[in-house]
């Protein structure tokens, strides 16, 4: 059983156009994350979702919009897709308490190409 | 934003070799931890050491945490080709916002 799944796996598009990535996890967790790992691997937070709330966005361009419709689900949509865009992105998930989080847990990551 | 440092960057050993690595960071944390992602792949979680704990094992794997020098280190024992991946750390801050920063990574190669 899969516990953190994305899709797509690979996204080859144009500048300009409109994606989306789907996550989700089945571990029951309450906290769920997308990360961008660029082409040197250095890992970086976009957003964070604890009960299907916002509470990380790291400066990211307003052309990301995550959605979370229920705690399972993370969705990323991308608008007017530019070079720089391309990267890897990973969803993960975790249990929190308090104020403090635990280990994530991640999905195999979405590769996106943007021509 | 802070983010955590691993050193060093790349390490190639020989297969039963001891692996170690080191992760600097530079605010107080709740916890630290270690991930290993393969080539390709996600990120697998190894470790979590508490900030008030020193040491931790898991298997091959050792952890340590000196809060003073804001340092971690993870070694690998006995290591194997299977354990030739890159290793992060993470972190998270004492402000409780769920935000975890991952260090640049270590690229491990362990050679048959």
């Amino acid at each position: 059983d899969t516990a953190v799944s994305q899709t797509p796996k690979y996204l080859v598009t144009q500048m300009g156009n409109d994606k989306s990535i789907k996550c989700e996890q089945n571990l029951g967790h309450d906290t769920m994350y997308w990360y961008k790992q660029d082409s040197k691997k250095f890992l970086k937070i976009m957003f964070s979702y604890n009960n299907k709330e916002l509470i990380i966005n790291e400066t990211v361009p307003n052309r990301f919009s995550p959605k979370s419709p229920d705690k399972a689900h993370l969705n990323l949509h991308i608008n007017s897709l530019e070079l720089g865009d391309s990267a890897v992105y990973f969803c993960a998930s975790s249990h929190v308490a308090g104020a403090i989080a635990y280990e994530q847990y991640f999905g195999p990551g979405t590769r996106l190409t943007v021509t | 934003s802070q983010q955590g440092e691993e050193d060093p960057q790349a390490l190639s050993i020989q297969e039963g070799e001891n692996a170690t690595m080191n992760c600097s960071y530079k605010t107080s944390i709740n916890n630290l931890q270690w991930y290993r992602q393969n080539s390709g792949r996600g990120l697998v979680h190894l470790i979590l050491i508490r900030s008030n704990e020193r040491e931790k094992h898991s298997g091959r794997l050792r952890v340590t945490l000196d809060t003073s020098k804001k340092s971690s280190s993870l070694l690998i024992t006995a290591s194997r080709a299977a354990d030739t991946a890159s290793y992060f750390c993470a972190t998270d801050r004492t402000s409780g916002t769920y935000k975890y920063i991952f260090g640049t990574g270590t690229r491990l190669k362990v050679l048959a």
